[in-house]
């Protein structure tokens, strides 16, 4: 498919489980954005990658979280030690700019992790 | 941070009726956007404005930035079931990269 992809859609985890979420950006896409969703909220900023650098990660809630774009396409957010309060959506979105543009922000269809 | 907030959180209508729903911040902005997020699926970028004052549509859809630049509106004509949905306002982070949004419109038609 053209659009951002993201795996697995949906995610159980125990708490203090390790979980990791894959997202699939536009191919050739530069710029690529996590956001967490929390229910009935609107998406919030988590991290931002420029290719493989990772130029602002100060949305990231603690350092149980932990985002990595090793060669400048696939991106994995990983969240270590899950707690109740990390459920929630977590959306990737790419641009094939690299700022400024935001109209050309697209966003995968997200993970929904629920922590038990 | 920068917050932006949204009304109404929820609109019940009737299909055929038209919609207004607002976002207000008490921060500048240079760009507003519209965002509509179908269940299951990520926000979808319905409308983009850059300039304090501008009105720009798409289909049935009309949004205006505010001339303070702290606001924006969004109107729907006509409603038809396939509007159902969260309507969210967002702005660029001030200073960063990424956006801030509203906490949402959850519209709701009533055939």
């Amino acid at each position: 498919g053209a659009g951002v992809s993201q795996s697995p859609r949906y995610k159980v985890a125990k708490r203090g489980q390790d979980v990791a979420l894959r997202c699939d950006p536009i191919s050739g896409h530069v710029s690529l954005f996590w956001y967490q969703q929390a229910l009935g909220q609107g998406p919030e900023f988590l991290t931002y990658f420029q290719n493989e650098a990772q130029l602002d990660k100060s949305g990231l809630p603690s350092d149980r979280f932990f985002a990595e774009r090793p060669e400048g396409s696939v991106s994995t957010l990983k969240i270590q030690r899950t707690q109740q309060e990390d459920s929630a959506v977590y959306l990737c979105a790419s641009s094939w700019r690299t700022s400024g543009y935001y109209n050309e922000q697209f966003f995968g269809p997200g993970t929904r992790l629920t922590v038990l | 941070g920068q917050q932006l907030n949204q009304s109404p959180q929820s609109m019940f209508i009737q299909e055929g009726e038209d919609v207004s729903m607002n976002c207000t911040s008490s921060s500048i902005f240079n760009t507003w956007l519209w965002y509509k997020q179908d269940p299951g699926e990520g926000p979808v970028l319905l409308i983009a404005l850059y300039k304090a004052g501008e009105l720009t549509s798409n289909g049935r859809l009309t949004a205006q930035f505010g001339i303070t630049r702290k606001d924006s509106f969004l109107n729907i004509s006509a409603s038809i079931p396939s509007d159902v949905g969260i309507y969210f306002c967002a702005a660029p982070r001030g200073g960063a990269d990424g956006l801030t949004f509203g906490k949402g419109t959850h519209l709701i038609i009533q055939p």
